[in-house]
């Protein structure tokens, strides 16, 4: 058990670009989440899915955020046309499913968008 | 609509002390209770969790909860910190048991331990 991976730990980008975060969860974990942190605040729901198929998506998930999981293994969430308010720490957590609670969470990833 | 609220944001105690840190939820329905912890620089581990049953749950590191459902709290108590306990620490709420429903986080306590 090697924990959930996310790559990379920091992003700077200026705004109006594309940028792509990758999180590996732990294998044989059939679910992944990524939610994003905010200075301040708790983590909040993005978007989840359970092996390639996403299952739900949270309003703040707005038309410029893409995530895939092609393989029902690791995951990219993709921001188009980053804006200052897109500045967060994006977390993802894989869990194994079953009806079994615990979530195991990466390091994340920090975007500053400037 | 779920929602948690931590009643404290920063929290300072001298090592040894007894420390509680607050929770409350709000909800219409069943709910399912949690408490997260984030040591610097690493990802979120879960501390414990309330499904059913007795409502004093005892989690890792000598952290226990009480679910109380006539105030709807889940405070989360320690009767001697560490210097290793410094930390954030989230609470979270959840209307279904199993991990596939999203977690709704409060905004965090910073425990601070001091010698």
């Amino acid at each position: 058990d090697t924990g959930v991976s996310q790559n990379p730990r920091h992003k700077i980008t200026k705004r109006g670009q594309n940028v792509t975060f990758r999180c590996d969860p732990i294998s044989e974990h059939n679910r992944l989440y990524w939610y994003r942190q905010t200075l301040g605040q708790g983590p909040e729901f993005l978007t989840y899915f359970q092996n390639e198929a996403q299952l739900e998506k949270s309003r703040l998930l707005s038309d410029r955020f893409s995530a895939e999981r092609p393989k029902g293994s690791f995951s990219t969430l993709e921001i188009q046309r980053t804006e200052q308010g897109d500045s967060a720490m994006y977390l993802c957590a894989s869990s194994p499913g079953q009806g079994r609670e615990k979530l195991f969470f990466g390091s994340g990833t920090q975007l500053s968008v400037l | 609509a779920q929602s948690v609220t931590q009643l404290d944001s920063q929290v300072p105690v001298f090592e040894e002390a007894p420390v509680e840190l607050r929770c409350n939820y709000s909800s219409s329905v069943s709910v399912y209770l949690f408490w997260y912890v984030q040591y610097p620089n690493q990802g979120l581990q879960l501390l414990l969790k309330y499904l059913s049953g007795s409502t004093l749950v005892k989690g890792i590191n000598g952290f226990e909860a009480e679910f109380n459902k006539s105030q709807t709290s889940f405070h989360l108590r320690k009767p001697s910190v560490h210097i290793s306990d410094t930390a954030e620490y989230f609470c979270a709420v959840s209307n279904q048991p199993g991990a596939g429903t999203a977690l709704i986080f409060g905004k965090g306590t910073t425990l601070s331990v001091s010698s």
